[in-house]
């Protein structure tokens, strides 16, 4: 099984400042990582596809980037309806897996 | 566009078995993998199985003495059941879309693009 560890697990940020996630994988998985964005009482949302690829109607303020086992969400100019958690999803090989989660918090 | 409408039994006891099933509207039902994942309370999210409109399954190991995942293709539902459930069973289930696309012969498996709304299920004596 391929575990996903992401960093912080927790960030208390400010409006408008960067946001940086990471999630490193225990083995290579090329490109096959994808970022979810989960506000409290809702289900899932996808972010970015294939670790950096956008998806229509998401802001273009998220960006994604890596490949092999080190990858990253960038969050740029944080605004208040990005508060949630944000977790990482690898499909490269099964059991499909998530990374724990970074819970994002405005101050 | 595609929408997922769950529904099941929210409260159970120790040793039944957990029954969800989802509904797909609004898309191909065919040509994807259907999944099932949960989430304890305050914890992050876990795989437990899949299935495709072939019938074909693949489940989490952790979980795969007790599901089963089966699909109605008649009416584009399919269904969860998870036997001899304990409180750590309790967690929102969601059922969720694995977008899937085939080229030159090979099977590529993607992100999770469509979600249901969840369904809270809670196991207490």
């Amino acid at each position: 099984e391929i575990v996903l560890t992401q960093s912080p697990e927790f960030q208390s940020v400010t409006p408008k400042e960067k946001v940086t996630i990471t999630c490193r994988a225990s083995q290579s998985i090329g490109s096959n990582l994808h970022w979810y964005q989960q506000k409290p009482d809702q289900s899932p949302k996808l972010l970015i596809k294939y670790a950096s690829q956008s998806i229509s109607g998401v802001p273009s303020r998220f960006s994604g980037s890596g490949s092999g086992t080190d990858f990253t969400l960038t969050i740029n100019s944080l605004e208040a309806e990005d508060a949630a958690a944000y977790y990482c999803h690898q499909s490269s090989s099964l059991p499909w897996t998530f990374g724990q989660g970074t819970k994002v918090e405005i101050k | 566009q595609v929408q997922l409408q769950q529904w099941g039994a929210g409260l159970l006891k120790p040793s039944e078995t957990l029954s969800l099933t989802c509904a797909v509207s609004g898309g191909s039902f065919s040509g994807h993998y259907w999944s099932w994942i949960r989430q304890a309370p305050g914890k992050g999210l876990e795989w437990i199985g899949e299935i495709n409109q072939s019938g074909s399954t693949n489940y989490n190991p952790s979980l795969k003495s007790r599901v089963t995942i089966s699909l109605d293709t008649s009416k584009n539902q399919f269904s969860l059941r998870l036997n001899s459930v304990t409180a750590a069973d309790t967690a929102i289930y969601y059922c969720a879309r694995g977008y899937t696309y085939y080229y030159d012969s090979e099977t590529y498996r993607c992100n999770f693009d469509y979600w249901g709304q969840g369904t809270l299920v809670t196991v207490s004596s």
